[in-house]
Formats: C-alpha cells, structure tokens, sequence
C-alpha cells in the first residue's frame, strides 16, 4: 500500500535550520508531486510548497520564499524539507502529502496520503 | 490567495444526528476542492475530492455537494469515530489554501 513515513520529532533554537525527510513506499516514487503542509499547535493547515520527484522542480509558499528549500533523493524514493532561520512562530507539525492526481496528467489535485507528522519545535 | 471559510467554526452534535458543514472560496474554484478529517494527533485523511467523489474506503454516509463558490459535506448519520476536525481544502490554484476547520464534537 501507499505509506510515507516522516522522520522523527526535532527540537532546535531559534536561527538553527531543521531538516525533515519523506520515505515514500508502495508507487512509483516520481510518478506523483508532494507537498509539504504544516499546523502550528492548536491551528489549522498551511501549505509550504511542492516539489516534483521526477525532476526536482519546487514551487513555494511565498511566505516562505528564502527559507524554505525541498529535495528528492529518487535513489531512496525520499524528499526532504528544510527550513532555515527558525523561529518561535515555526513550531508545528509537518506533514508531507502526496498529489492525488498522477504527475503525467499534467494537473494537480488533492493530497492523499499524508505522511505521519513532524513535531517540530523551536525554543531558546 | 484564494480564502476559504468554513461555517460553523464548532458545533456539538449527537450520534445519529445529520450534520452539514459549509465551505466558501473567496472566488469560483469549479469543483477543485477536497474535504479532510483530522483527529486529535492524527494527520488529516482525505474524504471527498472533486467535491462530490468519495475517496475509497471512506463510508457512504459522507458526501459532498457544490461547484463554484459554495460547498457542503454531509454526514448522514453521525458516528462515534466521526467526531473529530474537518477541513475543506481548493486545488484551483497555488498557492493551495484550507479553510480553518469545523470541530464536531460531541453533545
């Protein structure tokens, strides 16, 4: 079956960098677009960006612009998300979701599934 | 951006009940909107997509309606594991926006 298994929760310091990975198993991995989603605590969900496993082309939220940078490794069927000069405001659970509409349609859609969440929190 | 609300925010309901939740985008989307659940430290789980198909898997007592700017999802009869947060989401364009959830707890 589909799965995405996310990587463990990660506790840095204000102006430090996180780096969460995404190991997707059950489909071809460059087939299909993934999107990263986060939700500070108590809050709703806020999309980061996408990135195409097939070629590595991303596009991001442009609140984000500048911090944000997502990679693949098709070798591992993994993407990664890091983010750079954290703050306070981006502690939050981080999720990874795959598209649900097969890259090859040349359109995007939904997101299905998701992966398990990475807590991550940022605190002096 | 578009904007997505959700009406009501919260509500309280008992098992059986039929319950309907609103989605709003700010600007017609067609039928590129998605309907999530989330449970308490859980991530959310796609329940409708095109606005009316039911993701596989998911009971039939959920359904989707609407096309444009107005949407609803309905629960038929709802169940103990239906309590949780539900989320629309619009796949019309970037950057992809959710609306700020409906919480459905119990009576």
């Amino acid at each position: 079956q589909v799965q995405l298994v996310q990587s463990g929760a990660e506790v840095k310091k204000p102006g430090a960098s996180v780096k969460v990975s995404c190991k997707a198993s059950g489909y071809t991995f460059t087939s299909y677009y993934m999107h990263w989603v986060r939700q500070a605590p108590g809050q709703g969900l806020e999309w980061m960006g996408i990135i195409n496993p097939s070629g590595g082309s991303t596009s991001y939220a442009q609140k984000l612009q500048g911090r944000v940078t997502m990679t693949r490794d098709t070798s591992t069927s993994t993407v990664y998300m890091e983010l750079s000069s954290l703050r306070s405001e981006d502690t939050a659970v981080y999720y990874c979701a795959r598209d649900g509409i097969i890259a090859a349609a040349g359109t995007w859609g939904w997101f299905d599934p998701w992966g398990q969440g990475t807590l991550v929190t940022v605190s002096s | 951006a578009i904007r997505m609300t959700q009406s009501p925010s919260s509500f309280s309901a008992s098992t059986g009940d039929r319950v309907t939740i609103t989605c709003r985008a700010s600007q017609g989307i067609s039928s590129y909107l998605a309907w999530y659940q989330q449970k308490p430290g859980k991530a959310p789980k796609l329940l409708i997509y095109a606005a009316s198909t039911l993701q596989s898997g998911v009971p039939s007592r959920f359904s989707g309606s609407g096309s444009g700017t107005d949407f609803t999802l309905t629960i038929s009869c709802l169940q103990s594991e239906d309590f949780a947060t539900y989320y629309c989401q619009q796949y019309y364009s970037y950057p992809r926006t959710f609306g700020p959830g409906t919480k459905v707890d119990i009576k």
